[in-house]
């Protein structure tokens, strides 16, 4: 049974490019939430999926975009980076919106020069 | 605002020993309470968790407990061992009106299990 699993793992772009962040949850997990975690932080929470639509908002601006599929993957778009968006970026997934335990994947290490 | 503070932000201790990290959060709508594990290079995993209508709960060599009076919880390993050695994560997590859930963490422990 996979667990959640993303892509790329590690990615360098420079200010002011685009990047989009893929997750894959785990098998029977229909719900996917988004979470940046700053070097010494915790993680904060971005945005979640559900039904292919955006359930619910952290307090990150519009650059921030996500999107989720029919076969519940979800991707994380980040438009015109700043130095501060380099962070890693989790993935978590759960059975469904209201289940309480969150699986989290591996994350992508995002750098930006 | 909403926050979860914890403590210590770092805790050496030797092998054999245990360990305590503290949470204290602010929102009394808090019901659940997980405590993540997360090693170098992975993304955090669940190794316990509490709801707020329990008061203890224990697992091996793990154990949380939950003060909902005083909005504090607490993590305790027991005869820690070096594979133990990793940053530790709480995270409240309470309902929202809109029907959804959301998780607010703790800034981390980085747990130090000296042979």
């Amino acid at each position: 049974d996979a667990g959640v699993t993303q892509s790329p793992t590690h990615l360098i772009k420079t200010r002011g490019q685009q990047v989009t962040l893929r997750c894959s949850p785990k098998s029977g997990h229909d719900t996917v939430s988004w979470y940046q975690q700053a070097l010494g932080q915790g993680p904060q929470f971005i945005f979640q999926y559900y039904e292919e639509e955006e359930r619910q908002r952290g307090n990150f601006p519009d650059r921030f975009s996500g999107h989720q599929f029919p076969n519940y993957s979800s991707e994380l778009n980040v438009n015109a980076l700043l130095l501060g968006d380099s962070a890693l970026y989790l993935c978590a997934s759960s059975w469904n919106y209201r289940e309480e335990k969150l699986f989290f994947g591996s994350g992508t290490q995002l750098s930006v020069l | 605002g909403e926050n979860v503070e914890q403590h210590p932000s770092t805790l050496s201790v030797q092998e054999g020993d245990s360990a305590v990290i503290k949470c204290t959060y602010s929102d009394s709508a808090s019901n659940y309470f997980p405590w993540y594990k997360q090693e170098l290079g992975k993304g955090p995993q669940l190794i316990i968790d509490i709801r707020s209508n329990v008061g203890e709960k224990k697992d091996q060599r793990i154990a949380v407990t939950l003060n909902k009076t005083a909005k504090h919880f607490s993590l305790h390993i027991t005869e820690t061992q070096p594979e133990d050695s990793a940053v530790y994560f709480c995270a409240a997590r309470r309902r929202l009106m809109s029907g959804t859930y959301k998780y607010i963490f703790g800034t981390g422990t980085r747990l130090k299990v000296l042979a």
